[in-house]
């Protein structure tokens, strides 16, 4: 069965403070990875990543995929309260399906 | 350049109820897939519409359907509403030429808060 899996589900931290999010997954037929931010309801899109070990960077976000170890990464540095969101990640299949993690909650404290 | 809109933006409906929610994709997209959020569950795919066609379906009962319209707007009903049917419906379309050409990524909605009383 087909899934993929966030962790950790929440996250407290500080202002200023680094963090690292992970998504792994179980896809067949895998044909790319996501990640999108959702602050309030709707999902906003972040990253595409497709190939192994190129890194995607905007400011302070930047993302990795690991094609043999079946993971991504997504980091975030120096963090801002405008952060505090729910981050999700999506695997989309051949076949056109996204598979959506349970998503990870961080909170960024002042 | 319009996003994508979803009608209403809340709903509370009793049990055993049906419900139809609307989705307008951004000009231009004609792939518009529907999804079902809540806290427990997460993101759950509902179905995927390519021009009319339903081109994917995610494991939900068939109380859970959908169409799409020539003009690429889609509307998802559900009929015999469950209180576990309470969930943010978030609308997603993309940019798509056809034969899986040319995909953007989804732009998403900001949903649809039904509540199942």
């Amino acid at each position: 069965e087909d899934k993929v899996v966030q962790s950790p589900l929440s996250l407290v931290v500080h202002e200023g403070d680094t963090v690292t999010l992970n998504c792994s997954y179980e896809v067949t037929n895998f044909r790319s990875l996501l990640w999108y931010k959702q602050e309030k309801k709707a999902p906003t899109f972040l990253f595409m990543l497709t190939s192994s070990g190129i890194e995607k960077k905007s400011g302070r976000l930047s993302s990795i995929l690991d094609k043999k170890e079946l993971f991504s990464i997504l980091n975030i540095t120096a963090t801002q309260t405008g952060d505090s969101a729910i981050y999700l990640c999506a695997v989309v299949h051949t076949g056109n399906q996204f598979y959506f993690g349970t998503g990870t909650s961080l909170t960024v404290i002042p | 350049k319009a996003g994508v809109t979803q009608t209403p933006r809340y709903l509370i409906k009793t049990r055993g109820q049906q419900v139809t929610l609307s989705c307008s994709p951004i000009s231009g997209h004609r792939s518009v897939s529907w999804y079902q959020q809540t806290p427990g569950q997460g993101l759950q795919f509902l179905f995927e519409y390519f021009s009319e066609t339903q081109r994917n379906k995610g494991n939900f009962p068939g109380r859970f359907s959908g169409r799409q319209f020539s003009n690429s707007r889609s509307e998802m009903n559900v009929s015999t509403l469950e209180l576990g049917d309470s969930a943010l419906y978030l609308c997603a379309s993309r940019f798509e030429r056809g034969s899986g050409q040319g995909r953007s990524s989804y732009t998403f909605g900001s949903g649809t808060r039904l509540t199942v009383v």
